[in-house]
């Protein structure tokens, strides 16, 4: 089993229409979770930080954390062409960077 | 891309040659990674560094190497490139070694190798 599990997609929507995302992983020591956005012939970019579990909302995005499920989502809501995007999920434990592992992404798009 | 700029943006080669990618920064940040990306494998890391000459393996080093003579370039070099060396490498940065510290990427080098 990977240690982190993500659809691949590709998922297309309605512009208006919610958006899920999700990732699962299989590390029980993973504490920080992230989501990166990226465009094409882009590099990733944060878009959501979330520490153990819990939810955040900044805008129309919203992260949230299942850590006894070892389920984490990003919900968009009143999605836009704008964000159409591949998004990465990403998770840590308790060491640096180097220990950082990716999701392969979702590639999202948004249809006007 | 918070001044990070990869260069070349865009290399052909041919198995067998050596390469040479390039990461700068203009953050004067301490932590820089090389990540490659490949379909269904996502992002994987290859070298990273914690200050300068101080390096460290990744998940994917092999027949890779790096230095880090100035903060500011992170090297990345193919002794001897191979067709399974053909990827999209992307430089990460940040200040600080938090493990939930904000990784910077630059815009990536599409390598393709013949």
């Amino acid at each position: 089993q990977k240690e982190v599990e993500q659809d691949p997609g590709p998922l297309s929507v309605p512009e208006g229409a919610i958006v899920s995302l999700n990732c699962t992983y299989s590390n029980s020591a993973f504490q920080y979770f992230m989501w990166y956005r990226q465009y094409s012939r882009k590099g990733p970019e944060l878009l959501m930080y979330t520490y153990s579990s819990g939810n955040k909302e900044d805008g129309r995005f919203t992260a949230q954390v299942d850590k006894s499920s070892k389920y984490i989502s990003l919900f968009i809501r009143d999605s836009q062409p704008s964000d159409s995007a591949t998004y990465l999920c990403a998770m840590n434990t308790q060491g640096g960077s180097e220990k950082l592992v990716f999701g392969k992404g979702t590639k999202l798009t948004v249809n006007p | 891309d918070a001044g990070i700029t990869q260069s070349p943006r865009h290399k052909v080669t041919e198995t067998g040659t050596p390469v040479t990618l390039r990461c700068h920064q203009t953050e004067n940040h301490r932590y820089m990674y090389w990540y490659r990306q490949d379909p269904g494998h996502g992002l994987r890391l290859i070298h990273y560094s914690y200050g300068v000459k101080d390096t460290d393996k990744g998940e994917v080093s092999d027949g890779y190497s790096v230095s880090r003579s100035k903060t500011e370039d992170f090297l990345l070099t193919l002794e001897s490139a191979t067709s399974s060396q053909t990827s999209v490498y992307f430089c990460a940065s940040k200040f600080g070694g938090r493990a939930n510290e904000k990784l910077f990427f630059g815009s990536g080098t599409q390598l393709s190798v013949l």
